[in-house]
């Protein structure tokens, strides 16, 4: 079990441009999630994979925003046309999702700064 | 209303004393809660939870649920320098997870 994991770690970019982070899910965890974390915040839930079936999006999540899961492995969530108030860090989580004690794990997190 | 509150911070308490966290929540579905752990720059990591009324104990953290009240709290025994961090409360309905803002907890030696 080595964790979950994301690339890059940290990303800058310009305004307008396109950007993908890459998050590869704890081993045999089906469930994947995306969030997202402002200074001074809690995450905020971006979208849920059940395997590679995307089954919730938030109205965070808005027409610039995708995400994908394909074969239920790793996921990607790209980010196109990127504003200013994309920069915060985009953190993904992955579990078991077995019954009430299903617990998600936090990888590292893309921290992104949109200048 | 926001879905989970926690109590405002920052909790400033001396080496070796309790730490108190409190939180609640709106949505009496949510099945399951959380307590996290974030040191500055990193991701969270999980400390403990629980899903049954009453107490839960693990080493020197107990997390305690009412759910009548809807009311989560997390007591951090014999405090030391290490656990200085931004704790997270994070609700669970079906799925996705429903986190307050955090309360900084710092430890003075």
């Amino acid at each position: 079990d080595t964790g979950v994991s994301q690339n890059p770690r940290h990303k800058i970019t310009k305004r307008g441009q396109n950007v993908t982070f890459r998050c590869d899910p704890i081993s045999e965890h089906n469930r994947l999630y995306w969030y997202r974390q402002t200074l001074g915040q809690g995450p905020e839930f971006l979208t849920y994979f059940q395997n590679e079936a995307q089954l919730e999006k938030s109205r965070l999540l808005s027409d610039r925003f995708s995400a994908e899961r394909p074969k239920g492995s790793f996921s990607t969530l790209e980010i196109q046309r990127t504003e200013q108030g994309d920069s915060a860090m985009y953190l993904c989580a992955s579990s078991d999702g077995q019954g009430s004690t299903d617990t998600q794990y936090f990888g590292p997190g893309t921290r992104l700064t949109v200048l | 209303q926001k879905e989970v509150e926690q109590n405002s911070g920052p909790l400033s308490v001396p080496e070796g004393a309790i730490a108190s966290l409190n939180c609640t929540y709106s949505d009496r579905g949510s099945q399951s809660f959380f307590w996290y752990r974030q040191y500055s720059g990193k991701s969270p990591e999980l400390i403990m939870f629980i899903y049954s009324n009453g107490d839960k104990e693990d080493g020197r953290f107990t997390a305690q649920l009412n759910k009548a009240s809807q009311y989560v709290s997390l007591l951090i025994r014999d405090s030391q320098p290490s656990d200085s961090a931004t704790y997270l409360c994070a609700v669970r309905g079906d799925y996705k997870l429903s986190f307050g803002a955090g309360t900084t907890v710092t430890v003075r030696a």
